[in-house]
């Protein structure tokens, strides 16, 4: 069974950082692309973040370009997202997501919360 | 950037209805369209993906269809359990994105 566990949220003062944790289990993690899917309190989903294979290519959001970084460690089984020069806006429940051989995201963890404020 | 758009944003309807659902996109996504389902405090789930392909374990209930850049969600007699917020999604290119939601409300 794939399970995507997201850990690392908090309260967290603007201009502050923050490391998200994303733990997979139940595939072969090192096979697929995963990426950050976030939303904020009431609204729609936003696409944050994705890392290829190898961890090789990245894209970003232009909303989060220049202030979090996505990683990878394969012998882990797991995904990172560090966030930088947090604002507000970036309030949301972070959701790790797995990519499936089409492209589409097939699994979603269960979100972590970041509150930017002060 | 791409574009989508969903229409419409909420809708009431009763259990048995047929609900449709749709989806436009700014320009042609190559058939990388894909819908989820998410209820209140939950993460989303994964429904269709390549614009009308189940996805695993999804009830056949639910059917998408449409290509090029208008696209729809259906689902052929609405249960309780479906009372949720739709989404669709582009993958075709970067940066992802996705619609602003269809909130599906018991009529």
């Amino acid at each position: 069974e794939v399970q995507l566990v997201e850990s690392g949220g908090d309260l967290v003062q603007p201009g502050g950082s923050l490391r998200l944790s994303c733990a997979a289990s139940g595939f072969t993690f090192s096979s697929y692309a995963m990426s950050w899917v976030r939303q904020a309190p009431g609204k729609g989903l936003e696409w944050v973040s994705i890392i290829g294979t190898g961890g090789g290519s990245t894209y970003y959001a232009d909303s989060v370009k220049g202030r979090f970084t996505i990683s990878r460690d394969d012998s882990q089984n797991a995904l990172y997202l560090q966030l930088n020069s947090l604002r507000a806006e970036d309030t949301a429940v972070y959701y790790c997501a797995k990519r499936a051989s089409h492209g589409q995201f097939d699994y979603w963890g269960q979100g972590t919360l970041v509150t930017v404020s002060s | 950037d791409i574009q989508m758009t969903q229409s419409p944003s909420s809708l009431s309807a009763s259990v048995g209805d047929r609900v449709t659902i749709t989806c436009r996109a700014s320009q042609g996504i190559n058939n990388y369209l894909a819908w989820f389902q998410q209820k209140p405090g939950k993460a989303p789930k994964s429904l269709i993906y390549a614009a009308s392909s189940l996805q695993s374990g999804v009830p056949s209930k639910f059917s998408g269809s449409g290509s090029g850049t208008d696209f729809t969600l259906t689902i052929s007699s609405l249960q309780p359990e479906d009372f949720a917020t739709y989404y669709c999604q582009q993958y075709n290119s970067f940066p992802l994105t996705f619609g602003g939601g269809t909130k599906v409300e018991i009529k």
